[in-house]
This record gives C-alpha cells, sequence and structure tokens, in this order.
C-alpha cells in the first residue's frame, strides 16, 4: 500500500517557541492531505484539510493562526505549532487519499508533540 | 449530522476467542465504511473498507466485516483473536462525493488476556 511519512516522530520543545512537522507522501502524489489531532485515549480529530497550491481548509475551533498548514508540493504538507503551549501536547496525524478520487486515506505514523 | 458511534470503549477477551466491535452509522445515504487499527504510539493502519457491492468484507490479518443497512451497522468480526491482536480499533465513514473527510468513532480498546 501507499506509504506516509511523518517528520519528526516525536518532539519536545519550550513553551513560546514555534514547532514544525512535516507530512510526505512517499510512492505517490497527494493533492489533499489531513491533519489530526489525537488527545490520551480519544479518537481522531480532524484539524484542517490541506490542498497543494492553495490555502489550507480548517475545521471549526480550530486556529489557523496558531496552526499553521502549507502545502509546498504534490508530496509534502507541513504543520507549524505557532508559539506553542502545554495545551497544544498531543498526538498529531496526517493522511492522504491514495489517488485523487480515492476515499481510502493512509496515515502517517503520528507526531508525539510535547511542549514544556 | 452524519456520526459513526462505537458503542463499546473497552473490550477483553481471551485468546482464541472469537470477537466481534461494534460500529454503527448514521448517513443520509450509504457511506463509504472503514475499519482502522492502531497501536500505542503509532498511525492508524486500514484493516478493511466497504463501498459497496457484497456487504461481507474481507481484510488483513483475518478480520471480516458485515455491512447491515437495515441495522445501520458495520461491526468488526474475527473468528479466533492472537495476542497481537490487542490495540485500538476505530471505525470511520465518508459521506462519498467530493467529499474526502472521514468521520471517525471514539474507538474500541481490545485487551487480549492469555
Amino acid at each position: 500500500g501507499a506509504v506516509v511519512s511523518q517528520h519528526p516522530s516525536r518532539v519536545i520543545c519550550k513553551s513560546g517557541t514555534s514547532v514544525k512537522i512535516e507530512c510526505r507522501s512517499l510512492d505517490f502524489q497527494a493533492t489533499t492531505m489531513f491533519w489530526y489531532r489525537q488527545f490520551p485515549k480519544k479518537s481522531l480529530m480532524l484539524m484542517a484539510t490541506s490542498n497543494e497550491g492553495s490555502k489550507a481548509t480548517y475545521e471549526q475551533g480550530v486556529e489557523k493562526d496558531k496552526f499553521l498548514i502549507n502545502h509546498a508540493s504534490l508530496t509534502l504538507s507541513t504543520l507549524t505549532v505557532t508559539s506553542a503551549h502545554p495545551e497544544d501536547s498531543s498526538f498529531y496525524i496526517c493522511s492522504a487519499p491514495w489517488t485523487s478520487g480515492s476515499k481510502e486515506q493512509f496515515f502517517g505514523p503520528g507526531t508525539r508533540l510535547t511542549v514544556l | 449530522a452524519q456520526s459513526v458511534t462505537q458503542p463499546d470503549i473497552h473490550i477483553t477477551v481471551s485468546e482464541g476467542a472469537s470477537l466481534e466491535l461494534r460500529c454503527n452509522y448514521s448517513y443520509g445515504a450509504t457511506p463509504y465504511l472503514f475499519w482502522y487499527v492502531q497501536s500505542p504510539g503509532q498511525g492508524l493502519q486500514l484493516l478493511l473498507k466497504y463501498f459497496s457491492g457484497d456487504t461481507l468484507v474481507q481484510g488483513i490479518k483475518g478480520f471480516e466485516a458485515e455491512f447491515k443497512r437495515s441495522q445501520s451497522s458495520f461491526n468488526l468480526r474475527k473468528p479466533s483473536v492472537h495476542w497481537s491482536d490487542a490495540a485500538e480499533y476505530f471505525c470511520a465513514g465518508n459521506s462519498g462525493g467530493s467529499n474526502y473527510k472521514l468521520t471517525f468513532g471514539k474507538g474500541t480498546l481490545l485487551t487480549v488476556n492469555p
């Protein structure tokens, strides 16, 4: 199956700093990618839809200035958590549809963010 | 509103026993349905999917699921559970059309006793 990678897998940062998380489709092109947040022992919450060449679409309640998304190429989307605070600590997962018409999504391994 | 419900937060079974994880959906039309598995600290792996056609779908690792329109259900089953099946299981749905968004259930944590 298709492979989606994330980097880093784990990051610890100080409060007030910004952290960038990368999501890459390794063997296919993804015009759309999705960013999810998962709290401990909770389900996945869709944060935003990343669109190659255009602005991301954010879900209600997600601060777009806090969570900056850039979809610079057909294989790379980045999520930047700006001025991170302890409450931003979470597990962030990205996904991408196999093809532009596919409903099947492939998920990255996730990034554990801890803000001290 | 579109939703996916997993009624069981935590299920414990003995190794070798059969397993059924429940999933109910609420969509205006027949949705696309998925089951994913997540091991601790890992991403999600697709077990199986239902788009249309045969209502009994086979997946990886010996899992199967049956789509029942009359019950708005898409339950996941496995005849004999292995200790390595212990993980979190998520049911997810998509409404179809040009919408790619997945709606996830809250997940069911499976514990397997030796």
